[in-house]
């Protein structure tokens, strides 16, 4: 069991460009978290998706950001028109039941140059 | 809206120390998760409570529910326990983080 695999662990990008950040879930768990963690302050909820759903994106900008989570492979979190401030860390974690058992990746290093 | 307060923000002790990191949570939060986050590091879920008491080798994890109180002891803590000690909420719309605690343990 291979646990939350995200990839990739570090992602350059240019202001502009889009940033794209792939979380697949360990087997058998069909919910998926997505959090970021800014330099210097602790981790936010961003969305969470079950399988084809968003459930909850109160924490997603309304604006360039998006999330999903399609019927087959991982689910991705999508940065349009990156700026410096979307300089993050961005964690997935994944559970088999809602708000149950969480387990997390090892994260994506976002750096927008 | 679900809030978690974590103390101390910083901590530095000498091997061997008991260490207590302490969480307060507000309503609306049904179960509490401890986290551990090493530098650079991902992050690793080490328990989570909904009541009373858990124990995983040197980790003890408690919880006051009346208190809505946590809190981590480390026994006989080694620096190999220095990373960021993260309290998270857990509700109906998912986790809510404290702030984390920066762990240092000194040889």
């Amino acid at each position: 069991n291979a646990g939350v695999m995200q990839n990739p662990r570090h992602l350059v990008r240019r202001r502009g460009q889009e940033a794209r950040l792939r979380c697949s879930p360990m087997k058998g768990h069909s919910h998926v978290y997505w959090y970021r963690q800014l330099p210097e302050e602790g981790l936010k909820f961003m969305v969470y998706l079950q399988k084809e759903n968003i459930i909850d994106e109160s924490g997603m900008p309304k604006e360039r950001f998006s999330a999903e989570f399609p019927k087959e492979g991982p689910s991705i979190l999508r940065i349009q028109q990156v700026v410096r401030g979307d300089s993050a860390a961005y964690f997935c974690a994944s559970s088999p039941r809602q708000a149950e058992g969480y387990t997390f990746g090892s994260g994506t290093r976002l750096t927008v140059v | 809206k679900n809030e978690v307060e974590q103390s101390p923000q910083n901590l530095t002790a000498q091997e061997g120390e008991f260490i207590t990191i302490n969480c307060s949570y507000s309503v609306g939060i049904s179960a509490l998760h401890w986290l551990q986050q090493h530098p650079g590091g991902g992050i690793v879920s080490l328990f989570m409570l909904s009541s009373g008491k858990k124990k995983h080798g040197r980790l003890i994890a408690t919880i006051n529910i009346q208190e809505k109180h946590s809190s981590l002891h480390i026994t006989a803590s080694h620096p190999r326990d220095s990373a960021v000690y993260i309290c998270a909420g857990g509700g109906a719309d998912g986790l809510t983080f404290g702030k984390g605690t920066h762990l240092i343990i000194q040889p």
